[in-house]
């Protein structure tokens, strides 16, 4: 069965910084998507960003990049220049032909200003 | 971007009643739908696949005869919790799949329950 790891339960930024949250899956598909999906204090699911499994280039949106490593079955999210609008739950899915999503525990991410 | 919608945002009932939340996509038409259920300072927990016109596919444990599901249309699911009990409070939240774009799935503003 598919799984999703987040093992980072919280993390914390200084303003203008960076920081990476973690992502593991597991999976014997080859064919696949994964997701980072913030979810703010309004319960909101908002995406992120997407990276296709077949696709060798890193994902990147703004300042939003991952590190996606399909071999070793991890998918980073890179926040640079951290914003106080950043901070929130994020969370790491995956999904493949079923389409359904598996979601990870969630990172909760403090940006200090 | 596609915008789902959910009614009510919140909902407060007395143990014994049905509930029911509406899911809605406005721009865009969806064949198929997810419900989740989410606990305080927990993930999203897959409830069940909704897909308009045919029965709903529900993950294991879940109980299709307390979570009814129906997908009439392109534009809206709806999720009855029958007969509902205080362990049946929790945040549900639905999303719908956009087949137009990129494949994506969007994801509804969330309904609270909680049942006296």
């Amino acid at each position: 069965a598919q799984t999703v790891t987040q093992s980072q339960p919280e993390m914390s930024v200084q303003e203008a910084e960076t920081v990476t949250l973690s992502c593991t899956y597991d999976t014997s598909e080859s064919d696949y998507y994964l997701f980072w999906y913030k979810q703010p204090p309004s319960r909101q699911m908002i995406l992120v960003i997407r990276q296709e499994a077949y696709k060798q280039q890193n994902a990147t949106e703004n300042r939003f990049s991952v590190n996606f490593q399909k071999a070793a079955k991890s998918f980073s999210l890179k926040i640079s220049d951290s914003q106080l609008g950043d901070a929130a739950m994020y969370f790491c899915a995956y999904r493949a032909g079923t389409y359904k999503y598996i979601f990870g525990t969630g990172t909760r991410l403090k940006v200090l200003a | 971007g596609a915008v789902v919608s959910q009614h009510p945002s919140w909902v407060i009932c007395k143990s014994g009643t049905s509930v029911k939340i509406e899911c809605r996509s406005l721009d865009f038409q969806a064949t198929t739908m997810f419900w989740y259920r989410q606990f305080p300072k927990q993930s999203l927990m897959l409830m069940a696949t909704s897909n308009e016109g045919s029965k709903a596919t529900y993950e294991q444990g879940v109980e299709k005869d307390k979570f009814l599901i129906n997908h009439a249309s392109l534009t809206l699911s709806t999720l009855t919790v029958t007969s509902a009990h205080p362990e049946d409070s929790s945040f549900y939240i639905c999303s719908a799949r956009d087949l137009q774009g990129a494949d994506t799935q969007y994801f509804g503003p969330g309904t609270r329950l909680t049942v006296l």
